[in-house]
């Protein structure tokens, strides 16, 4: 199973882009990428999905590399309340998310 | 995520307790989950269901069980809790009907403390 690394934590500043790496380097060709963010203790909240190509949607955009084997959620105009745990989770053949540690992102004013 | 619900959202109770905890989605979807979340990690897949009576094993099923009788319900049961079985557990839903790889959405987790 595909498994993610990232970074432990990350700042960035108030409106501006915040853009967080994710390894995924065993991957396989039909695996998707998942992002996710934790506020607090909260339950985990979606935001974007992807397979190969770059996806944007109201919350994020998600680069995926060619090779598949790292993918990077941007923020493009960070707020404070964008401070959470970010993940980035890969789905298996069995449909189930095998989940990292995330990446703390702190935005400062 | 209002539309799947977990109760209690706070539980403290002793070693060797029976324990169920409970998820309901107004969601429609026919995939459920169980997870778990030790502080600073992240969540380990316990058990999953893809429709009414289907029960699948995830990563860490060892001390647990699951119930799935109805589209909108899916409970875990700890039959005798251990201190170790403290964590934040959530329930997720997803919808196959449009692909395989749709996303789960979350409840808000019970916190469970097991003395």
């Amino acid at each position: 199973d595909a498994k993610t690394t990232q970074p432990p934590s990350m700042d960035c500043a108030e409106g501006r882009a915040a853009n967080l790496p994710c390894n995924h380097s065993t991957i396989s060709g039909n695996e998707y990428v998942y992002w996710y963010r934790q506020i607090h203790s909260q339950g985990p909240q979606y935001i974007i999905h992807g397979l190969k190509n770059n996806e944007t949607n109201e919350m994020a955009s998600l680069i995926i590399t060619e090779d598949r084997k790292s993918s990077t959620l941007i923020l493009p105009h960070a707020t404070l309340r964008d401070t959470a745990v970010y993940y980035c989770t890969v789905m298996d053949s069995n449909y189930q998310l095998i989940w990292g540690a995330g990446t703390k992102l702190i935005i400062k004013p | 995520d209002a539309d799947v619900t977990q109760t209690p959202r706070n539980r403290i109770t002793k070693t060797g307790k029976r324990i169920m905890l409970e998820c309901s989605q107004t969601k429609g979807h026919d995939r459920m989950y169980w997870y778990r979340q030790d502080p600073g990690l992240g969540l380990r897949l316990i058990y999953y269901s893809f429709d009414v009576k289907d029960i699948n094993k995830g990563e860490i099923s060892d001390g647990y069980s699951v119930s799935r009788q109805a589209q909108a319900k899916f409970s875990l049961s700890l039959e005798s809790a251990i201190p170790n079985q403290t964590a934040l557990y959530f329930c997720a839903t997803s919808d196959p009907r449009i692909s395989g790889n749709q996303p789960q959405h979350f409840g808000d987790g019970t916190r469970l403390s097991i003395l």
